[in-house]
Order: C-alpha cells, then sequence, then structure tokens
C-alpha cells in the first residue's frame, strides 16, 4: 500500500532562512514522487516530481527535493524563504504512475518577516 | 488563470437541497478528476474520468453523483448530503493518465458548506 506522512502540520521560518519540509513515503515498488503548493484561496500547482532518473530534482521558486531511498524520504528544501513562499505544501507519491495520486496532509509554511 | 475553472466558487446548501458544481478545463486534456480536501486530512480522491468514462470510483456516497458530458467538462451533483460533507471540493485534468508526462492541473475549488 501506498502513503505519504508530513511531519509537521505546520513550519515557521524567518525570512532568508532555511526551509525544510518533510515526506516520507511507503511504497511497494520504486515510486513516483511529487510536491504540490497551495496559496490561500486557490487549487494545487506542481512544484517538482520525481520519477526514477536524477534523485536530486529541481522545482519551481528555487525548491528542490532529494530522494532517498534507503531513508524513503522525499524533503523539500529551498535555501533561502522569501514571503512570497507562505502557503500549504502537499507531498504525494504513485505506485503505478498514474494520476491517482495519494497525498499527505499537508504542511503549512509561515514566513516571518 | 489556472485553466481550469471551477463554479461556483463558494456554496451553502441544506441537507434537502440538490445542487451541482461544475469544472471546465480550457487545457486540451482529456483526464480530469474530482478531489475532496477536508481539513487536517489528506485530498481524497473521489472519481476519475478518462475519455469521458469513469475509470475511478473510491468507495463514494451515491449522494455524490458525476457526470462528464465530454472532455472538457466534468460535474458533481449533489443530493441529500451531510453536515461531514462540508469541505473543499477540487477539480483536477490532465493531458493524459501518466503523472510521468502529465501532471495534475486543478481549480481554484468550491468551498461547500452544508448546514
Amino acid at each position: 500500500a501506498q502513503s505519504v506522512t508530513q511531519l509537521g502540520s505546520h513550519v515557521s521560518v524567518s525570512e532568508g532562512a532555511l526551509v525544510l519540509l518533510r515526506c516520507n513515503y511507503s511504497s511497494s515498488v520504486p515510486p513516483y514522487l511529487f510536491w504540490y503548493v497551495q496559496y490561500p484561496n486557490q487549487g494545487l500547482q506542481l512544484l517538482l516530481k520525481y520519477t526514477s532518473a536524477a534523485t536530486l530534482v529541481k522545482g519551481i521558486n528555487g525548491f528542490e527535493a532529494e530522494f532517498k531511498k534507503s531513508e524513503t524520504s522525499f524533503h523539500l528544501t529551498k535555501p533561502s524563504a522569501h514571503m512570497s513562499d507562505a502557503a500549504e505544501y502537499f507531498c504525494a507519491v504513485s505506485e503505478t504512475g498514474a494520476n491517482n495520486l495519494f497525498f499527505g496532509t499537508g504542511t503549512r509554511l509561515t514566513v516571518i518577516p | 488563470e489556472t485553466g481550469v475553472t471551477q463554479t461556483p466558487r463558494h456554496l451553502v446548501m441544506g441537507m434537502t437541497n440538490k445542487k451541482s458544481l461544475k469544472c471546465e478545463q480550457h487545457l486540451g486534456h482529456n483526464a480530469m478528476y474530482w478531489y475532496k480536501q477536508s481539513a487536517k486530512k489528506p485530498l481524497e480522491l473521489m472519481f476519475v474520468y478518462n475519455f469521458k468514462e469513469q475509470t475511478e470510483n473510491n468507495s463514494v456516497p451515491s449522494r455524490f453523483s458525476p457526470e462528464c458530458p465530454n472532455s472538457s467538462h466534468l460535474f458533481l451533483h449533489l443530493h441529500t448530503l451531510q453536515p461531514e460533507d462540508s469541505a473543499l471540493y477540487l477539480c483536477a485534468s490532465s493531458r493524459d493518465r501518466s503523472s510521468y508526462n502529465s501532471p495534475l492541473h486543478f481549480g481554484n475549488g468550491t468551498r461547500l458548506t452544508v448546514t
């Protein structure tokens, strides 16, 4: 069975500080992994995806994530937080490569000026 | 402009009402989805349509009835809902069913409140 766990429903960082949002997955086969972002009053938008190519994946807005099979993790990072990064971030997994994704419960990122 | 438009943005309905949510995509995609987003819960995939044919129904109660008349339009018909059905309902589309090649494009959602 496939699932994702996002540790920390709420993360606060200062503007300019490192952003680290955690995601651990469970999958019986090599997974496809995704990070989506949801800004207030909007739908979700794809940030980046891992599909068995490079383990370090770069996405939009300066975000990147590293697939670590040994740790079953796919944590999202950004070196320097910007006020506009304040949003909710969702990790998702697909075992089949099909678009019936299983999402985590989300992490709300607050950026403190 | 996301390319996926959902109407209405907000809906308040009583438990005996019948209403419909509408989704339209202008991206030329072939697959469309309904998701339910409730506070502190993972997004729940409700229905999937591919080329107008329903390919998934994730044990959704019959008080939710989807309709996909063509690849650009998706409806969710609601009747005799319960207060616990209050949530944000998100429509999404993708070029095809492969997440590798065609990520999901979401609409801004309909905030549903059942009183």
